[in-house]
């Protein structure tokens, strides 16, 4: 079974204080790796996907990169607007994995005028 | 069009009561998805639709059912619910089942009461 872990749970950050979320992931042949941004009581708002390792996508202050059995997500000085959820999701090719995203359980990240 | 649209934003409903969440999408997607997401933790898939053919359930209740009537369109009706299936109810589509990436709306906030 494809199984996906965040970490860390929270995340406390003082404004232009930069950082890194933990992605790590056991999946059967991943077929991609997703970030999205969770606001409170919102649906998730696609950041980025991720095919291969050694992959790097950036989009303002996030920069995403994928290795062979973990992802990161580093927000560069970041804004008391970057505080969200962020959830990585996989969606692998296996069997029961078909036509789904695993998701993890989100990091909280607060960022501090 | 690039959005996913939710009805209503906010359901309150009685447990005898029968209701219907709405999903529209118009950006030619084949394939749509019900995701259900607790207070903290990630959204969890009930039910997947390929081409308004139901291809994933997810083992959920029966008094939740799905129904695509068109290609831009994702109902799930409600009937008899409990109480912890208080949550918030996620539409997302994408352009094949094996595409990747999802398109999520805002969701529908539900209180069973």
């Amino acid at each position: 079974e494809d199984q996906v872990t965040q970490s860390p749970e929270a995340l406390r950050l003082q404004e232009g204080e930069s950082s890194s979320l933990n992605c790590s992931y056991t999946v059967s042949g991943l077929r991609g790796l997703f970030w999205y941004r969770q606001d409170p009581g919102k649906g998730p708002e696609f950041l980025f996907t991720l095919y291969s390792a050694g992959e790097e996508k950036e989009k303002e202050r996030l920069k995403a990169t994928l290795t062979k059995k973990e992802s990161f997500l580093h927000i560069t000085a970041p804004k008391p607007e970057d505080s969200a959820t962020y959830l990585c999701a996989s969606w692998g090719a296996g069997g029961t994995s078909y036509g789904k995203l695993t998701f993890g359980q989100g990091t909280i990240l607060t960022v501090h005028p | 069009d690039t959005e996913v649209t939710q009805t209503p934003k906010h359901l309150v409903m009685g447990m005898t009561n029968k209701k219907s969440l709405k999903c529209e999408q118009h950006m030619g997607h084949r394939a749509m998805y019900w995701y259900k997401q607790k207070a903290k933790k990630p959204p969890e898939l009930m039910f997947v639709y390929s081409y308004e053919k139901l291809s994933i359930n997810e083992s959920v209740p029966s008094r939740f059912s799905p129904e695509c009537p068109n290609s831009s369109l994702l109902n799930l009706h409600l009937h008899a619910l409990q109480p912890e299936d208080s949550a918030l109810y996620l539409c997302a589509s994408s352009q094949e089942i094996t595409s990747y990436g999802y398109t999520f709306g805002s969701g529908t906030r539900l209180t069973v009461v």
